[in-house]
């Protein structure tokens, strides 16, 4: 099976960068997507083939992907942003979720 | 506004069965691809199984392969989730999610607010 690694947690000051990776074999070979969950909510899709933003998705927010690492960035993080963010990629016609990485804004 | 409902969870004895449900609205509910996914409370993302826009092609994790039947009704805007055999393994929060762009994108967009499924004596 293929497997999404991710960092269990991301700590950043408000109004900073942050970077929250997604680790693959060849996972650059592979569209990545990302999505916010927020504590009691769903999941929601803020980046999804790599690099694009669904409508209503704030520009800060930004995705990348090549050679085994897909990388989420948060530019101006507000406290808004603090959550936890899960990667997913396609293998052989199967979803495969990346771990999450908790999102904290100090 | 484009929405999904979910409905059907509650609690469960292990070996029980119980059906999921999954309504679409605000959108050509028939030319989209629906996915299950389930969290363990305090967990992450684990991904059940996916149905095709007709109904005649479906996925499964190996988790719930022979257990598990996705189905679905495009007149009531409905899928499916019958569960069978259940286990405390299978607790958890129960998401819909639809294709983004209606056929094998595979990124969720939107998710329904889940249901909750307890397996539990």
């Amino acid at each position: 099976s293929y497997d999404l690694t991710q960092p269990p947690s991301v700590s950043v000051s408000p109004g900073q960068t942050a970077t929250i990776t997604c680790s693959g074999h060849n996972l650059g070979y592979r569209y990545t997507c990302w999505y916010q969950q927020k504590t009691g909510q769903a999941p929601a899709l803020v980046i999804y083939q790599d690099t694009k933003r669904p409508s209503g998705i704030p520009e800060r927010f930004s995705g990348s992907n090549s050679g085994n690492t897909a990388t989420l960035t948060i530019s101006e993080t507000q406290a808004m942003d603090e959550a936890d963010y899960y990667c997913q990629a396609w293998d052989s016609s199967t979803v495969v979720f990346g771990g999450g990485t908790k999102l904290t804004v100090l | 506004d484009v929405q999904l409902v979910e409905s059907g969870g509650g609690l469960v004895q292990p070996g029980g069965s119980l059906r999921l449900s999954c309504v679409g609205s605000g959108f050509t509910f028939g030319s989209y691809w629906i996915f299950w996914v389930r969290q363990v409370p305090g967990k992450g993302l684990a991904w059940v199984s996916h149905i095709k826009t007709d109904g005649t092609t479906t996925s499964y994790a190996d988790s719930v392969k022979g257990r598990f039947i996705i189905s679905r009704d495009n007149d009531k805007n409905t899928v499916f989730l019958q569960m069978n055999s259940l286990t405390a393994a299978d607790t958890g929060v129960y998401y819909c999610g639809r294709d983004h762009f209606g056929s094998g994108s595979g990124w969720l967009d939107p998710w329904g607010q889940g249901t909750l499924v307890t397996v539990s004596s």
